[in-house]
């Protein structure tokens, strides 16, 4: 069974500066994907972000891009120019790529992003 | 407006009793799946159907049953055997594929007394 793992509860960035959060996984697949959900004080989960394993482009969706190490496992999100909406709770997510294209996601335990103003 | 909505928002119910989640979806999608919410904790699957008539279980279904007979709803039931049955529960769908994105619905927040 895929684990992710999220290791940092709790991030603080001063407004304007740029924040890295960390996630890892762990599968013998070879093709999967990978995605970040934000998931703000209303609960609405959000699409941030996705990653294609067999791409060794590193995703970028505006301020928003990904560290895709897949050696290492290893699936950063980097936020720029940090804004007071970004406040949320990430959550890291992979999914399998066998299974007819629509198996579940499964979560890390998420990282808590504060912003300073 | 498409999208995905989950009723109610809040619900209470006894110990014991069953209790029936709604999640209905306007999206056409043919992928729904259910996923439980636990303070510091992620989201985890509790049931998925890629079509209509035809679901799996996820990581933690014991306790939890679903029904898919129209594809637009996929209502889950939390029955007195689930332990811990005090939770958020999200309902998400997509379209099939692995890559394309789950949109999830508001969730709803369900507390056993």
């Amino acid at each position: 069974a895929q684990t992710v793992t999220q290791s940092q509860p709790e991030m603080s960035v001063q407004e304007a500066e740029t924040v890295t959060l960390s996630c890892t996984y762990d599968t013998s697949e070879s093709d999967y994907y990978l995605f970040w959900y934000k998931q703000p004080p209303s609960r609405q989960m959000i699409l941030v972000i996705r990653q294609e394993a067999y791409k060794q482009q590193n995703a970028t969706e505006n301020r928003f891009s990904v560290n895709f190490q897949k050696a290492a496992k290893s699936f950063s999100l980097k936020i720029s120019d940090s804004q007071l909406g970004d406040a949320a709770m990430y959550f890291c997510a992979y999914r399998t790529y066998s299974g007819g294209g629509a198996d579940g996601l499964t979560f890390g335990k998420g990282t808590h992003l504060i912003i300073q103003p | 407006d498409g999208g995905i909505t989950q009723s109610p928002k809040y619900l209470f119910r006894k110990e014991g009793q069953n209790v029936t989640l709604s999640c209905e979806q306007n999206l056409n999608h043919d992928a729904m799946y259910w996923y439980r919410q636990d303070p510091g904790q992620g989201l985890r699957l509790i049931y998925y159907s890629q079509i209509v008539n035809d679901f799996q279980k996820g990581d933690i279904a014991e306790g939890y049953s679903v029904s898919r007979e129209k594809k637009e709803s996929f209502p889950l039931t939390v029955t007195s055997a689930q332990k811990n049955p005090t939770a958020f529960y999200l309902c998400a769908s997509s379209i099939r594929g692995v890559y394309n994105e789950q949109f999830f619905g508001p969730g709803t927040r369900l507390t056993v007394l």
